[in-house]
């Protein structure tokens, strides 16, 4: 079965506010994990990373925050933009050659 | 750069046809995997590639197979179709592991 999830199968959002889309994971060797983007009709683009070592990473208008004691992930978005409305799946490596296991994704839904 | 390319976007095929879809990257990475996502589901692994020359399976790996003879492309062959293999394939690359995948546009295959 998998062991990635997520928690929320769609979150609405109004333009503006901040969005916090969350991912469990169960498998505590778990040393990379990613988020993707995926608009309809399109292949996932990657938005940010984290490493184990790590518990929080920024990128342009995203924050991944790593909580390895309860394996829990989040993307955090800020001022969301309509142009953010997508499925956004998380995914995490357990090792070996680069096999990333992906959750079933959270579709996020930015009002103008 | 192209990045990953995927040919063809769409195609039916009647059950028990034979298909090869293509893929190839031009960013000289040695990884390079086969995804498949059904209708509100997250990304199978089906089978991936280190090198040219090497594959293994993934998750899902019946009724599929692969080759790798050169670095750039890494075609999947449907033997006997299935209408369970009714999905969306995607082809990946990455340059090293454990690090970011970059998506092709995907091929919309249906089995009828």
């Amino acid at each position: 079965g998998e062991s990635v999830g997520l928690h929320l199968p769609t979150l609405s959002v109004q333009e503006g506010d901040n969005s916090i889309i969350n991912c469990a994971y169960s498998n505590s060797a778990s040393d990379y994990f990613i988020w993707y983007k995926q608009e309809s009709g399109k292949g996932p683009q990657f938005i940010i990373d984290i490493r184990s070592n790590m518990d929080k990473r920024q990128g342009q208008r995203v924050t991944v925050l790593l909580n390895k004691t309860v394996k829990h992930l989040s993307l955090q978005i800020a001022a969301t933009q309509p142009g953010d409305s997508a499925v956004y799946f998380c995914a995490e490596n357990t090792g070996g050659y680069s096999t990333l296991t992906f959750g079933k994704g959270t579709m996020l839904l930015v009002s103008p | 750069n192209a990045g990953v390319t995927q040919t063809p976007k769409f195609r039916i095929l009647k059950i028990g046809q034979s298909m090869t879809l293509q893929c190839a990257q031009d960013m000289n990475h040695n990884y390079m995997y086969w995804y498949r996502q059904d209708p509100g589901m997250g990304l199978k692994l089906i089978y991936y590639s280190v090198g040219a020359g090497i594959t293994d399976k993934g998750e899902v790996p019946n009724g599929y197979n692969v080759s790798r003879s050169t670095t750039e492309d890494f075609p999947l062959r449907l033997e006997l179709a299935a209408p369970s293999q009714t999905s969306v394939y995607f082809c990946a690359s990455s340059s090293a592991t454990p690090y970011e995948q970059y998506f092709g546009p995907g091929t919309r295959l249906t089995v009828t």
